[in-house]
């Protein structure tokens, strides 16, 4: 099972940006994924998950309206997109495998997104 | 919502057996999953389902769930087990995971 996420990105205040979680190992459809975010010095926070086999998803509220979730099964990717980035976005997002009650048991390398106002 | 608390920092020495809880209304109700997080990594699963180990895990690692804790225990500390740890249950009423703040623990 390995999830390999796409690179850092640097932005700035207000601009737009897609990152990307490709799986392999394993069947893309028979598990979630989640995605969690990790600022600067802190804790890991829940920010929302998806269904890649019906792309049904589910966010915090915390996350919800300012990010979106979405899978492309042909490829095997998930993807984790904002609209309209802050500052306070600055962090680490980490997306990872899991199912309902399941642990996330693997766990993509991470993506650093850096947001300058 | 359902709120996990883990004390900020656990001290041990080299050998000696490190307790890290995670306090939780009923916890042991639910199922209780362990990650480490070394600097500038990924989290790793040590401990699910309160006590199970993934495979590759060292038997040093262990885990227990009961009343309103949830405790990873870590025997015989090395250096290389300096790290964050977090725990995570399910909140079955939102269907949302929760994780507690972290611990990270020092090797004396």
């Amino acid at each position: 099972v390995q999830l390999v996420q796409s690179g850092a990105e640097v932005k700035k205040h207000g601009e737009s940006l897609r990152i990307s979680c490709k799986a392999s190992g394993y069947s893309f459809t028979s598990y979630w994924i989640t995605w969690v975010r990790q600022m600067p010095g802190k804790g890991l926070e829940w920010m929302g998950q998806i269904d890649p086999s019906g792309s049904s998803t589910k966010y915090s509220p915390s996350f919800e309206g300012h990010v979106t979730i979405s899978a492309d099964k042909s490829i095997r990717t998930a993807y984790l997109q904002f609209s309209s980035l802050r500052p306070s976005d600055t962090a680490i997002y980490y997306c990872a495998r899991t199912y309902s009650l399941l642990p996330f048991d693997s766990w993509g390398q991470g993506t650093l997104v850096t947001v300058s106002s | 919502s359902y709120v996990l608390t883990q004390p900020p920092s656990v001290s041990v020495a080299p050998g000696q057996t490190a307790r890290i809880t995670c306090g939780g209304n009923n916890i042991g109700s639910k199922s209780a999953h362990w990650y480490q997080q070394k600097p500038g990594q990924a989290p790793v699963l040590v401990v699910f389902d309160d006590d199970d180990r993934p495979s590759g895990i060292p038997e040093r690692f262990s885990g227990s769930n009961s009343g309103n804790t949830a405790t990873l225990t870590i025997s015989r500390v090395e250096a290389g087990d300096e790290a964050g740890y977090y725990c995570q249950v399910w909140n079955t009423s939102s269907e949302h995971p929760v994780f507690g703040g972290g611990t990270t623990l020092t090797v004396l």
